[in-house]
């Protein structure tokens, strides 16, 4: 099994449509999470960390289930310019682990 | 405040031959992280240095890849004696203190193994 794993997608979606995105993980251990956004050939920028109360930044929300070792994105009101590819990570020892990405296209 | 640095941004390089990839840090940060990225694929670690120190190499093959942080200067990943599959984006990610709370990323560098 893999330590992080993503439905690769695409979500095609039109624009303002609500469209959540899960990541599983193996390692009970991680402390920390992250939702990173990736644009085509381009390095991957910080979106939000993840914590256990939920944490929301204007249409996005990030949650955390210890229980059942996953991490959700929710994207609100999609724009065209939210299209992407949304990586997962998490704090592994010394090192983020990261799933292979979700890509999200909106379309109009 | 210049974000992480890399270069070249691009490289190609020939079966057999040498790749030198650069990573400055954030001004302030002396943690440096190197992973992979292969196409269509996750980042993988590969290696988290500070000053001349190398902490975890667990994600960087045992043969022909090396990397160093020295005490000035950027951190080099070399690659020796490359080889088609090395071809992939490389990306640096670095923090002001460990962990990964706070890793910033590089722009990366595109090697292409012909």
């Amino acid at each position: 099994r893999k330590e992080v794993e993503q439905d690769p997608g695409p979500f095609n979606v039109p624009e303002g449509a609500t469209v959540a995105f899960n990541c599983t993980y193996s390692n009970s251990a991680s402390q920390s999470f992250f939702w990173y956004r990736q644009d085509c050939r381009k390095e991957p920028k910080l979106l939000m960390s993840v914590y256990s109360s939920g944490n929301e930044d204007g249409r996005f929300t990030a949650q955390l289930n210890r229980a059942s070792q996953y991490i959700s994105l929710l994207i609100r009101d999609s724009k065209l310019s939210d299209s992407a590819t949304y990586l997962c990570g998490m704090e592994y020892g010394n090192k983020l682990v990261f799933g292979a990405g979700t890509i999200l296209r909106v379309k109009s | 405040n210049a974000g992480v640095m890399q270069n070249p941004r691009h490289l190609v390089r020939r079966r057999g031959q040498e790749a030198r990839l650069r990573c400055s840090p954030m001004k302030g940060h002396s943690h440096v992280y190197w992973y992979r990225q292969l196409p269509e694929e996750g980042l993988k670690f590969m290696v988290y240095l500070q000053k001349e120190n190398i902490i975890d190499e667990s994600g960087m093959p045992k043969e022909r890849f090396s990397a160093e942080f020295p005490k000035e200067g950027p951190s080099i990943l070399r690659i020796q004696q490359v080889v088609r599959g090395d071809s992939a984006a490389y990306f640096c990610a670095s923090s002001p203190a460990g962990g990964a709370d706070t890793q910033y990323f590089g722009p990366g560098t595109r090697l292409t193994v012909l």
